[in-house]
């Protein structure tokens, strides 16, 4: 039971370009998330989703799209990286019942835009 | 604009102690308080929870107290460990809000043995 993984763990990337982050989860959760966390600043919601081919935005969404084509998988991308958008980006996920909301977390993947 | 405010923002404790981290709040909305513990190079992972219709919950040494009228929330942790020293967020969710975690900025907690 791997839980949720995401891929890549690193990744430095110039300012200008694209890339995609992948999110796959095991548990045959409704809910995913993707998080930014920054020193001092806590983890901040930057889209979710509450079910295949849904997304919403969160609380810092700009620079980043996302989709949900299949229930186990939620991308996260960024069409032209900006330095602002170093940070460490988490996703997760959870059940939609409301006595079950615990969110499981991937181990982050560190991206670097110089 | 920070939804929930959380300190201290670093905190050092000898072993044995008590750790206590605060956290506030004002969407009277949110109905999910709960706290993840995160280790160095690791994602978050939920330590306890509580919602609003009790005002304390202990799970072995950790426990959260919660104060409905002054929309604050707690967390102790009774006879620190050094493996306890971990970096630790308290959240917030509502149900009418899909759910979504609002995290306080982070406490790390330091336990010096």
């Amino acid at each position: 039971n791997a839980g949720v993984t995401q891929t890549p763990k690193f990744r430095v990337l110039k300012t200008g370009q694209s890339m995609t982050l992948l999110c796959a989860q095991d548990m045959n959760h409704e809910y995913m998330y993707w998080y930014r966390q920054d020193p001092g600043m806590g983890l901040r919601l930057i889209h979710y989703s509450v079910g295949e081919g849904t997304t919403a935005k969160g609380e810092v969404p700009d620079g980043y799209n996302v989709s949900r084509l299949k229930k186990q998988n939620f991308l996260l991308g960024l069409e032209s990286a900006a330095p602002s958008q170093t940070s460490v980006y988490f996703c997760a996920s959870s059940y939609s019942a409301r006595e079950n909301t615990e969110a499981f977390f991937g181990q982050g993947t560190r991206l670097t835009v110089v | 604009q920070q939804q929930v405010k959380q300190s201290p923002q670093s905190l050092i404790v000898q072993k044995g102690g008590i750790s206590i981290i605060n956290c506030a709040y004002e969407n009277t909305a949110f109905d999910y308080f709960p706290w993840y513990q995160q280790f160095p190079g690791k994602g978050p992972a939920l330590l306890i929870a509580i919602r609003p219709d009790v005002s304390e919950k202990k799970e072995g040494r950790f426990t959260i107290s919660f104060n409905k009228s002054a929309k604050q929330f707690s967390l102790h942790i009774m006879d620190s460990q050094p493996g306890d020293s971990a970096t630790y967020f308290c959240a917030a969710s509502s149900e009418t809000g899909a759910n979504n975690l609002f995290f306080g900025t982070g406490t790390r907690l330091t336990v010096i043995p």
